[in-house]
């Protein structure tokens, strides 16, 4: 039982180019989210949703889109990187709403 | 909409002490309140939450925590702080259907 795992855990990127975050939890849970953490900030809701085929927007969504086509997976993906885009980006899963496991994160940095 | 506001970003006890984390909320319908730990280069960990019934609420590690409506309040305790409790905690409440919202954050000292 592995729980939450993302991929990759680090990431250097250039302006401009673009990735995508992998979360894959397997404990059939519902609802998944992406969540990055800034010092000083803690962690702000980027995408979430509520099932396979569901998505919506956090606080804050601009530069980032999500998919969530099979229910174990929820992909993060970075369009066109920004340097304030440089954070520590963590997926958790739920079976009841909050937020109950977590990812070990993934740091990405924009240069 | 909801907001939690944890007091003291960085909290230093004496290892037995008894560890005592501030979180306000701010809400004007009943919150849902939780309390994570995040050690080092980990992602979090739920270490309790408060949705309806009992204010007293007990989670694992030894942690417990209160809920004070009269004072918004949702402070996180230790009777006695062990090394391996140096982490960061965080507050977080519900701030809408789906929607949590997190505390900044207080990092834990335990002075052996």
């Amino acid at each position: 039982n592995a729980g939450v795992t993302q991929t990759p855990k680090f990431r250097v990127l250039k302006t401009g180019q673009s990735m995508t975050l992998l979360c894959a939890q397997d404990m059939n849970h519902e609802y998944m989210y992406w969540y990055r953490q800034d010092p000083g900030m803690g962690l702000r809701l980027i995408h979430y949703s509520v099932g396979e085929g569901t998505t919506a927007k956090g606080e804050v969504p601009d530069g980032y889109n999500v998919s969530r086509l099979k229910k174990q997976n929820f992909l993060l993906g970075l369009e066109s990187a920004a340097p304030s885009q440089t954070s520590v980006y963590f997926c958790a899963s739920s079976s009841q709403g909050a937020p109950q496991y977590f990812g070990p994160g993934t740091r990405l940095t924009v240069l | 909409a909801q907001s939690v506001t944890q007091l003291g970003s960085h909290v230093s006890v004496s290892e037995g002490a008894l560890v005592l984390l501030r979180c306000n909320y701010s809400s004007s319908v009943p919150p849902y309140l939780f309390w994570y730990v995040q050690y080092p280069n980990q992602g979090l960990q739920l270490l309790l939450k408060y949705t309806t019934g009992a204010t007293l609420v007990k989670g694992i590690n030894g942690f417990e925590a209160e809920f004070k409506k009269s004072e918004t309040s949702f402070h996180l305790t230790k009777p006695s702080a062990h090394m391996s409790d140096a982490a960061e905690y965080f507050c977080a409440g519900r701030s809408g259907t789906y929607k949590y919202i997190f505390g900044t954050g207080t990092r834990l000292k335990v002075l052996a």
